[in-house]
């Protein structure tokens, strides 16, 4: 069946624009996870989505930094007013609730100029 | 907070050779779980351990949960040049309300085995 999908795979900006990164996650599961990994590193949760409850949002480092997920399926992280700091790879992974195996999308590569 | 320790970050070995990855904390974890993750790929699960002194075998990969659960080791027998990737720990939080099933992640280990 179908994986996690994100996209675009690729985003090159400027200093100053906003972003929207885009994450299908795989049918049927409830659970959706934003993560941020620079080159070669670990994964850096940004925020968790579980069926309609409140996101935890604890792993956002700045308020220029959102997400949503619409109709407990697409999520989109989007990102304000860039900075080069925030280049790095955007994860997205899905899971079933209560099932703590992570499925993960290919990513999204955000190249700040 | 929970964070995860691993070592070592990198590690560049010839093709027959045996290594260990280790994963530590200072925090309880309700499981650990151990990713492998290829290059322009996600992570991709490759076992995860609950109990705490628990060994599990995946062909030459041996994964091992501390009796404290607070750390764990992969050591891999005979490394072949298709074992090359980026290694990932990751601890579970059993913690109640929105924190269930959140992971925290070690920094990785970039392994690069020679033919």
């Amino acid at each position: 069946g179908a994986g996690v999908s994100q996209s675009p795979s690729n985003k090159v900006t400027e200093k100053g624009k906003d972003v929207e990164l885009r994450c299908d996650p795989i049918s049927g599961h409830t659970a959706l996870y934003w993560y941020r990994q620079s080159l070669g590193q670990g994964l850096e949760f940004l925020i968790y989505f579980q069926g309609n409850s409140a996101p935890d949002k604890s792993g956002l480092p700045s308020d220029r930094f959102s997400a949503e997920r619409t109709g407990g399926s697409v999520s989109t992280l989007t990102i304000q007013r860039t900075q080069q700091e925030d280049s790095a790879v955007y994860l997205c992974a899905s899971s079933l609730y209560g099932v703590y195996e992570q499925y993960f999308g290919p990513g999204t590569r955000l190249t700040v100029t | 907070t929970q964070l995860l320790e691993q070592s070592p970050q990198f590690l560049s070995i010839q093709e027959g050779e045996n290594l260990t990855v280790y994963c530590n904390s200072s925090s309880v974890f309700s499981s650990l779980q151990w990713y492998r993750q290829e290059p322009g790929e996600g992570p991709v699960l490759l076992v995860t351990v609950v109990t705490g002194g628990e060994v599990k075998k995946l062909k030459r990969l041996t994964f091992q949960f501390g009796d404290a659960r607070k750390d764990s080791s992969l050591h891999i027998t005979a490394a072949q040049p298709g074992d090359t990737g980026l290694y990932l720990c990751a601890g579970v939080s059993n913690a109640g309300g929105t924190s269930y099933g959140k992971l925290t992640f070690g920094q990785g280990t970039i392994l690069t085995v020679h033919p």
